[in-house]
C-alpha cells in the first residue's frame, strides 16, 4: 500500500470493554511499532516486531494489553477490559528493517467512557 | 538515551524563518539528532537527521553545534500548513524504539 494505515480511526468504547485496534504496514516492512499518545504529549513506546516476533514489549502499561502479528504483516493490538487511562491515540509505523526510518500511520483515538 | 529539552511552543508568522533549539546535555558519541514533524489527526513524519555541523533537505536545516550539547531546527520561509509538533530526538539508532519527548507547537500565523 501507500502508507500505513489503521482502523478503525476512531474507537469509543464503555469501560470494561475489549477493543481490537489494527494495523496495516507498508507492504515488505520487516519491523512494526506500537506506540501510545496522550493528549499533548509526544508518543510513547509499547512494542516491536520483527516480522512475527514479538522482540519488545517492554512498554505495555500492564497486562490488559496484548499485540499480535501472525503472519508477519498486519498486526493486532488488543486492550482488555478497557479503562479510562487508556484513552489515546494509538500509533502503528513501520519500517523496511531494523533500524531504517519508520513510516506511521495516522493512528486510533480511542475514548473510554 | 538523552534527555531533550525544547520550548512548548513558538508563534511566528507566514514568511518568517522559524529556529526552533533543543538542549541534550547528555547527548552520547554515538547519537545522531532527529526531528520529527507531526500535524494534527496524523503520525510524525520524519524531517531531518545529524550528527554534526550542517544538514540541509529540501524541508528544513539542522545546525549543531561542535559541542553537540544542542541544536536547532531551521524552517525557511515558514507556510500555514507548516503549523505542527516538532519533535527533537537523541538515540543511538542501535536501538528500535524511537522515545520522543514533549514536543515544540509551532503556530504559523497570516
Amino acid at each position: 500500500g501507500a502508507g500505513v494505515s489503521q482502523s478503525p480511526r476512531y474507537k469509543v468504547a464503555k469501560r470494561g470493554q475489549d477493543v481490537a485496534l489494527r494495523c496495516d504496514p507498508i507492504s515488505g516492512h520487516v519491523s512494526l511499532f506500537w506506540y501510545q499518545q496522550a493528549l499533548g504529549q509526544g508518543p510513547e513506546f509499547l512494542t516491536y516486531f520483527q516480522n512475527e516476533a514479538q522482540l519488545d514489549k517492554s512498554g505495555l502499561p500492564s497486562d490488559r494489553f496484548f499485540a499480535e502479528r501472525p503472519e508477519g504483516s498486519v498486526s493486532t493490538l488488543k486492550i482488555q477490559r478497557t479503562q479510562q487511562e487508556d484513552s489515546a491515540v494509538y500509533l502503528c509505523a513501520s519500517s523496511f528493517a531494523p533500524l531504517y526510518e519508520q513510516y506511521f500511520g495516522p493512528g486510533t483515538r480511542l475514548t473510554v467512557t | 538515551l538523552a534527555k531533550t529539552t525544547q520550548p512548548i511552543s513558538m508563534d511566528s508568522y507566514e514568511g518568517q524563518e522559524v529556529n526552533i533549539t533543543c538542549s541534550h546535555n547528555n547527548i552520547a558519541t554515538n547519537d545522531y539528532i532527529t526531528w520529527y514533524q507531526q500535524f494534527p489527526s496524523q503520525g510524525p513524519r520524519f524531517i531531518i537527521q545529524g550528527y554534526k555541523t550542517k544538514v540541509t533537505n529540501e524541508v528544513a536545516s539542522l545546525f549543531i553545534p561542535a559541542d553537540r550539547k544542542s541544536s536547532t531546527l531551521s524552517l525557511p520561509r515558514v507556510s500555514l500548513s507548516d503549523t505542527a509538533v516538532y519533535y527533537c530526538l537523541v538515540d543511538n539508532n542501535a536501538g528500535n524504539m524511537l522515545t520522543f519527548g514533549g514536543g515544540t507547537r509551532l503556530m504559523v500565523k497570516p
